[in-house]
């Protein structure tokens, strides 16, 4: 079965520079793979969605790769502030129709002052 | 438009009391999905419903684990008896068909002494 996974369990940087957290996928190319924030106390929330045939997506600060060959999405916040403090989770959605989102464990994100 | 909406927010239960989740999802989406979030294991998908259908319910761990959705506007997830190991927060999230993205409520979170 498909496993979704998030190697950093956390990451902190420096205010100004840029974020890069990693998702990598064990099995087949997910159709489409989801980004998703999560703050302490509340549901996660979508960011960005990239799909199959897609090398890159952009939305203001953030950017997410798709590299089939290593099996692996990049999530990108550049320029980050504290406000982008949080835990981000990546999710396969594989299949289009298809239902079942499979969420990796996710990366707390600390952006220090 | 309001989110998705659960309710209680916390419960705090004694091992075999029945346990009821409450939720609303957002008008107009007809999928509906109950998860489960723990540190060891993540976010966890347990039952799925489309058109106030149970699609799929191979996520939920036991048969103490019961879900309902009378009507578009709500659902239940039960647990009875409860038992120390089903502490966790539990989210509900909606969808409508063609989309791919979904809309998490804030979650339950249930502590079962």
């Amino acid at each position: 079965s498909q496993k979704i996974e998030q190697n950093s369990e956390a990451l902190n940087i420096q205010e100004g520079k840029t974020a890069t957290l990693t998702c990598n996928y064990t099995n087949y190319s997910p159709a489409y793979l989801q980004w998703y924030r999560q703050d302490p106390g509340r549901g996660p929330v979508f960011l960005l969605l990239i799909r199959e045939n897609e090398k890159e997506k952009r939305k203001e600060r953030l950017k997410v790769t798709f590299d089939t060959t290593l099996k692996q999405s990049l999530f990108h916040i550049t320029a980050s502030q504290p406000a982008d403090s949080a835990t981000y989770l990546c999710a396969d959605l594989s299949g289009a129709g298809s239902y079942q989102l499979t969420f990796g464990k996710g990366t707390k994100l600390s952006v220090i002052p | 438009d309001a989110g998705v909406i659960q309710s209680p927010r916390h419960e705090v239960t004694e091992m075999g009391q029945e346990v009821t989740l409450r939720c609303k999802p957002i008008s107009g989406h007809n999928s509906l999905f109950w998860y489960r979030q723990t540190m060891m294991r993540g976010l966890e998908l347990l039952i799925y419903f489309n058109n106030n259908v149970p699609i799929d319910d191979s996520g939920m761990p036991e048969d103490r684990f019961s879900a309902k959705m009378p009507n578009a506007s709500f659902s239940t997830l039960k647990i009875q008896p409860s038992e120390p190991r089903d502490s966790a927060v539990y989210f509900c999230a909606s969808k409508r068909d063609r989309q791919e993205t979904q809309y998490f409520g804030p979650g339950t979170r249930l502590l079962v002494l």
